[in-house]
């Protein structure tokens, strides 16, 4: 079955500094790819998506994610992160055949950022 | 043009008894999806409409259920409420474009109802 893995349920960083958030999939179909962030009290919102066109993908908020397929990865990174940036993280696959799809999720990553 | 909504933001029953929260898709989505978000449990599958029909459920008790509306909305009713049924429930709505839904999932969320079991 497909399955997403969040590399670290908490991660810290000073602001200013790079954030690296991790999510490895695992999918026998070339998979679909998603990162949401979810703030306090609020539902989620989509940042990017990979969707089988450039492997480099640029979101909303300067987050960016790159598709490594030999790597099974689609890290999430953005150069300088803001206090604002202080929220759950999570990464998505999607599979399955015409008609029978969802979005699987990973843990969530909690990123803190730190002053 | 107006988000996925839910309602209401915050409920609070007692053990036993019964829950239910309610959906609106984006206008022109036809499938919706509801997923549990419980405390260190990440996200959590649960159902899945398309078209009025049930389409796919979660690794869940029978006594989580709902249904999908002619105009798409959805209800989610919980049964026999359990302590640990205490969770933001979140749903999500995706369109039916061919070119885009079926090979994208992009889902859209709503800020969630907020179940609390006393």
């Amino acid at each position: 079955a497909q399955s997403v893995t969040q590399l670290g349920s908490h991660v810290s960083v000073s602001e200013g500094a790079l954030v690296l958030l991790r999510c490895n999939y695992s999918s026998s179909v070339p998979p679909y790819l998603f990162w949401y962030v979810q703030y306090p009290n609020q539902g989620l919102q989509l940042l990017l998506k990979y969707t089988s066109a450039a492997t480099l993908v640029k979101g909303i908020n300067g987050f960016e994610a790159e598709f490594k397929k030999s790597e099974t990865s689609f890290h999430l990174t953005k150069p300088s992160a803001p206090m604002s940036d202080a929220a759950e993280y999570f990464c998505a696959v999607t599979y399955g055949i015409q008609g029978a799809q969802k979005l699987v999720f990973g843990q969530g990553t909690r990123l803190t950022i730190n002053p | 043009e107006a988000g996925v909504t839910q309602s209401p933001t915050h409920l609070i029953k007692t053990r036993g008894q019964q829950a239910t929260l309610r959906c609106s898709p984006i206008s022109g989505h036809t499938s919706v999806y509801w997923y549990q978000q419980a405390l260190g449990l990440g996200l959590q599958f649960l159902l899945w409409y398309d078209e009025g029909e049930e389409r796919n459920r979660g690794n869940f008790p029978p006594r989580f259920s709902g249904r999908q509306f002619p105009n798409y909305s959805s209800e989610l009713n919980v049964n026999a409420l359990e302590l640990e049924d205490s969770a933001l429930y979140l749903c999500a709505s995706r369109g039916r474009n061919p070119e885009i839904a079926i090979t994208t999932g992009e889902l859209f969320f709503g800020e969630g109802s907020r179940l609390t079991v006393l």
